[in-house]
Formats: structure tokens, sequence, C-alpha cells
């Protein structure tokens, strides 16, 4: 079964509007961390974001910000005003606190429209 | 700049060889991570170390090993390749390679491509 699920291979908006990617998740475990990585075409992987399970906010970082809904195992990332340099692929990733190794889903295809 | 170095940037062997995958953590972190991201199989997890010690294992073959020195670096070695062995090769660091830790630095990667 798959840990994490990222139900949007691609997405195609409007620059300056807000965009939000999809993630659920699937796990047992009370204690686990919630990831969001970009990776531009260049090929790097950049932390965006974290959100812990004990969390009792959700977490922002600048125009990011993840809407993290515990109860349905969702933690949905955010970017507010789009830019054209968000065109890149985003990744949803999950570490479990029984397993120390991190997760991912098959990502998000971002593109901007000017 | 991550603070994880990777070498080589780009690798290019034939099949059948052998390479060594190289990986220096940012300074501190105890814990290195390996994963394999190719095209139709996205980022899989291969193998962590932490302070020199295997802790996880995920899906690597068994013609793939890796070990962490004494001076934290890591290194993933590829036998016998063939072309399905073609991806881009992450590592990445983190200080205690708990869920504690808010997150894990990723190096460049290393691009190999077997012909």
């Amino acid at each position: 079964a798959q840990k994490i699920t990222q139900t949007q291979p691609g997405m195609f908006v409007q620059e300056k509007e807000a965009v939000t990617l999809d993630c659920t998740y699937d796990t047992s475990d009370p204690s686990y961390g919630l990831f969001w990585y970009k990776q531009p075409s260049s090929g790097e992987m950049i932390f965006l974001i974290y959100q812990g399970s004990y969390d009792q906010q959700n977490a922002t970082e600048g125009r990011y910000s993840l809407n993290f809904q515990k109860a349905r195992k969702s933690a949905n990332l955010v970017i507010s005003a789009s830019q054209l340099g968000d065109s890149a692929m985003y990744f949803c990733a999950m570490r479990e606190g029984a397993d120390d190794k991190i997760i991912f889903g098959k990502g998000t295809r971002l593109h901007i429209l000017p | 700049d991550s603070g994880v170095t990777q070498t080589p940037k780009h690798l290019i062997t034939a099949t059948g060889q052998r390479v060594t995958l190289r990986c220096s953590p940012r300074s501190g972190d105890l814990s290195v991570y390996w994963y394999q991201q190719s095209l139709d199989q996205g980022l899989q997890f291969l193998i962590q170390y932490y302070n020199g010690e295997e802790r996880a294992k995920g899906n690597i073959l068994e013609r793939f090993s890796a070990q962490q020195f004494p001076d934290l670096h890591s290194e993933l070695n590829l036998s016998s390749l063939e072309l399905g062995d073609s991806a881009l090769y992450f590592c990445a660091s983190s200080v205690k390679g708990t869920w504690e830790d808010t997150e894990a630095f990723f190096g460049q990667g290393t691009r190999l491509t077997v012909v």
C-alpha cells in the first residue's frame, strides 16, 4: 500500500494565483513528520516545509503553508502568489517514529504560466 | 547550498562495471540516507547509516552496497551494472536520523548513465 499519495501528476496554474498540491498519507504510528520538497529542472532537492504530527498549528514558511488535517491524514502544500520560478516537481514525504527512513510520494509537476 | 556534497556529479559507465558514489554529509550530521530516483519509480529509499552503522534498509539490490566511514562520509557501491540502474542517486543527511529531525538535507545528486 502506498504510504504517501499525490494524486495530481501535473498542474498548470496562472502566475500570481495560489496553488494547492494534494498529499495524503497512511500511518498507524502516532509520531511522524511530514515534509515537502521541491525539485527544479536542475535536479537538486530543496526542503520547503515540515509538519510534525504533534504540532498544533499548521506550518508556514514564507509563501508556503501546509494545510495539515490529521483526521483526514492530509498534508496539502499551499503556495500563495505563485511565481514562474515555482515551476518544478514537488514531493510530499513522511518519516514515521518507528522507522527513520523518509518515504516519498511520486510527485506533482507544477507549471506556472505567465 | 545544502552542505551535503556528492561526487561525482555525472558518471557514464558500461554494463557489467562497478562504480562508487561518494557523499559527505553536513558538518555535525550523523545520519546519511541514499535514494535512487528513476523516471518510472520515483524516489526510492535505498539505505540509511547512522554514526557508522546501518540503521534502515529499503529496496536496495544485492548488487548494491554502502558503508559509512569513521569521518561520517558514505559510499554507495554499485556493481554488475545494468541499463536499468541508470538514475539520479541522492544522498541526504540529518542530525539524528529520527522523526524528531525537522528536515533532511539533500546533495545535488549523482547522475549515473549505464550504456
